[in-house]
């Protein structure tokens, strides 16, 4: 059964360090999200992609924070430098669409401790 | 702005009984998709059930069903004869067209043996 894939599932860094995450959506599926979820709340979109474009990055906090889908497929968001406040699950998800009608499929996501 | 709101930090149930967790929402749009997701511990958030606001009629998966209740923006979640593999953390999230889902603060139900 196809799965999003994620890399690393964990990642200790300390504050001011550059971390990245990469994400493998299930093939064919043209919309790409990358979530943040603080512990106990729930997910927050920081950025939508379809296909290789940012389709909506609001909530990203542009100044530390970047995602690339350079060829429409898998995709790696950056933090540089990582804040104390970064520490969460960082979680990908894709669909074969943008509507509610499509799924979006999560992976197992990266956690990330900031010390 | 839309807002989802889950009231119920925890739940519990026996293993076979019935539990109904808790949503209620707010948005401007008429049309719009209504989701319960689960998130088992340490493992990948998965769709329990989709309800479109168009549609009266309650969605249904096996075990779990809806109550979708459009003038009062609610929208609960029914597990019947509970399992224990239906512990998890169950997050309530609203998609309006052209916007992005929003998910609630989450239950976590425990099913007890």
């Amino acid at each position: 059964e196809a799965e999003v894939a994620q890399s690393p599932r964990y990642k200790i860094t300390e504050k001011s360090q550059a971390v990245a995450f990469w994400c493998d959506p299930i093939s064919g599926h043209a919309t790409l999200y990358w979530y943040r979820q603080i512990l106990g709340q729930g997910p927050e979109l920081l950025v939508q992609f379809q296909d290789e474009s940012v389709v909506d990055d609001s909530q990203l906090p542009k100044d530390r924070f970047s995602a690339e889908r350079l060829k429409g497929v898998d995709s790696t968001l950056k933090i540089q430098p990582a804040e104390l406040g970064d520490s969460a699950m960082y979680l990908c998800a894709s669909s074969s669409g943008t509507s509610g009608d499509n799924e979006q499929f999560f992976g197992p996501g990266t956690r990330l401790t900031v010390l | 702005a839309q807002t989802v709101t889950q009231s119920q930090p925890e739940m519990s149930v026996q293993e076979a009984e019935t539990v109904t967790l808790s949503c209620t929402y707010d948005t401007s749009e008429s049309d719009y998709y209504l989701f319960w997701y689960k998130q088992p511990p340490s493992r990948q958030m998965i769709l329990v059930i989709r309800q479109e606001a168009y549609k009266q009629q309650n969605a249904t998966e096996n075990r779990f069903s809806v109550n979708f209740q459009k003038a009062a923006k609610s929208f609960s979640l029914k597990i019947s004869d509970s399992q224990l593999g239906d512990a998890a953390m169950y997050f309530c999230a609203l998609e309006t067209s052209g916007s992005r889902l929003t998910f609630g603060e989450g239950t976590q139900l425990t099913v007890n043996p």
